[in-house]
């Protein structure tokens, strides 16, 4: 089945570092991928969406990459900040349309 | 408006009751959602209306029923719940169903608890 997998241990770094979470798929080729970002008891909020023929994508001080080949998108947050820790969910729309996503990864930004 | 609300923002309710959890967007949306997310899992998804009909229903059992009034609104309506369906239900809405790669706007939540 479609699968997604994410980092499963939480992220912890220090302020200002670059935190780089992974998610990478199984048994499909999805067109894109799409991040969002979580809050505890809010809803995700949609981040960055990368196309298969895009390498890699930008947002302010986001980053996303993604590797057909490798089956696997990097989601980078540079110069970190105590206010972007939250959980990181990755996703695809696997054959029916229908959204798959990751357990999700939890980071913490250290001051 | 780029905003999908959700009303309540807390429910408790007991197994016997009738309650109706209800969610509005004013982004044009054709498509729109119902997940449940249990803490620490990703969003579960429950029911998908596409231009205001129902076109996914992920087996979810009859004791919650969504209705979609128009294309602005999308209620669940809630009976005879157990313990277990306790959980953060999350509404989403998005451009066009059809669209590949069309992102997903979610609400805040709502909180229910069943005792």
């Amino acid at each position: 089945s479609q699968k997604i997998e994410q980092n499963s241990e939480a992220l912890n770094i220090q302020e200002g570092k670059t935190a780089t979470l992974t998610c990478n798929y199984t048994n499909y080729s999805p067109a894109y991928l799409q991040w969002y970002r979580q809050d505890p008891g809010r809803g995700p909020v949609f981040l960055l969406l990368i196309r298969e023929n895009e390498k890699e994508k930008r947002k302010e001080r986001l980053k996303v990459t993604f590797d057909t080949t490798l089956k696997q998108s990097l989601f980078h947050i540079t110069a970190s900040q105590p206010a972007d820790s939250a959980t990181y969910l990755c996703s695809f729309a696997g054959n029916n349309r229908k959204l798959i996503w990751g357990l999700g990864t939890s980071l913490a930004v250290n001051p | 408006d780029t905003e999908v609300t959700q009303t309540p923002k807390h429910l408790v309710m007991g197994m016997t009751n009738k309650k109706s959890l209800k969610c509005e967007q004013h982004m044009g949306h054709r498509a729109m959602y119902w997940y449940k997310q249990k803490a620490k899992k990703p969003p579960e998804l429950m029911f998908v209306y596409s231009y205001e009909k129902l076109s996914i229903n992920e087996s979810v059992p009859s004791r919650f029923s969504p209705e979609c009034p128009n294309s602005s609104l999308l209620n669940l309506h809630l009976h005879a719940l157990q313990p277990e369906d306790s959980a953060l239900y999350l509404c989403a809405s998005s451009q066009d169903p059809g669209l590949v790669g069309n992102e997903q706007f979610f609400g805040p939540g709502t909180r229910l608890t069943v005792l």
